[in-house]
């Protein structure tokens, strides 16, 4: 069963700061995994998604994550924090070799970030 | 592209009555969909996953007769929550899978619905 697991469920930083988002996962074969962002009473929007092609995976709004194998790690980061950034974030993964799961999502806990001006 | 259009953003409705929820792919054909379920400042909880033209695929826990998914057409998802209570009040969220294999994942803007 593959599992996420998102350190610390809410980031404060300031605007211009770094934002750094954790993200761990557990899988039994290599995953797909994916960040998204939610903003209150919206669905979700994809910031990226990492598919086995190259590691450091570039999304949208100057969002990047790595993927680490070594560390089974996934972790979300934007160098320069905005105002509009604030929001929910969550990390997911979804198994490669799904057989009859239809390739489900698994979600993490998510991570509200705040940006401070 | 890739859009699924969730309708309606928010419903009121009175406890014991039904309402259902509509899930449209714009501009693919989405063979398999998922429903939902967030709680206030926490993750989505999946309830089903659907197939077009098949009976949907429930988790542990979530009662099939309460939750009616219908996934009658491959632009169309539908649940219906019958005999609502308060404790059914949440957020809903429908996603599709598109682009073939692991293309990815769009998601409906949710819906809110309140019980009273």
């Amino acid at each position: 069963a593959q599992s996420v697991t998102q350190l610390g469920s809410h980031v404060s930083v300031s605007e211009g700061a770094l934002v750094l988002l954790r993200c761990n996962y557990s899988s039994s074969v290599p995953p797909y995994l994916f960040w998204y962002v939610q903003y209150p009473n919206q669905g979700l929007q994809l910031l990226l998604k990492y598919t086995s092609a190259a590691t450091l995976v570039k999304g949208i709004n100057g969002f990047e994550a790595e993927f680490k194998k070594s560390e089974t790690s996934f972790h979300l980061t934007k160098p320069s924090a905005h105002m509009s950034d604030a929001a929910e974030y969550f990390c997911a993964v979804s198994d490669r070799n799904s057989g009859g799961s239809n390739y489900k999502l698994t979600f993490g806990k998510g991570t509200l970030l705040t940006v401070n001006p | 592209g890739a859009v699924v259009s969730q309708h309606p953003s928010r419903v009121i409705c009175k406890s014991g009555t039904s309402v259902k929820i509509e899930c449209r792919s714009l501009d693919f054909q989405a063979t398999t969909m998922f429903w939902y379920r967030q709680f206030p400042k926490q993750s989505l909880m999946l309830m089903a996953t659907s197939n077009e033209g098949s009976k949907a695929t429930y988790e542990q826990g979530v009662e099939k007769d309460k939750f009616l998914i219908n996934h009658a057409s491959l632009t169309l998802s539908t649940l219906t929550v019958t005999s609502a209570h308060p404790e059914d009040s949440s957020f809903y969220i429908c996603s599709a899978r598109y682009g073939g294999g692991y293309g990815g994942y769009t998601f409906g803007s949710g819906t809110r619905l309140t019980v009273v």
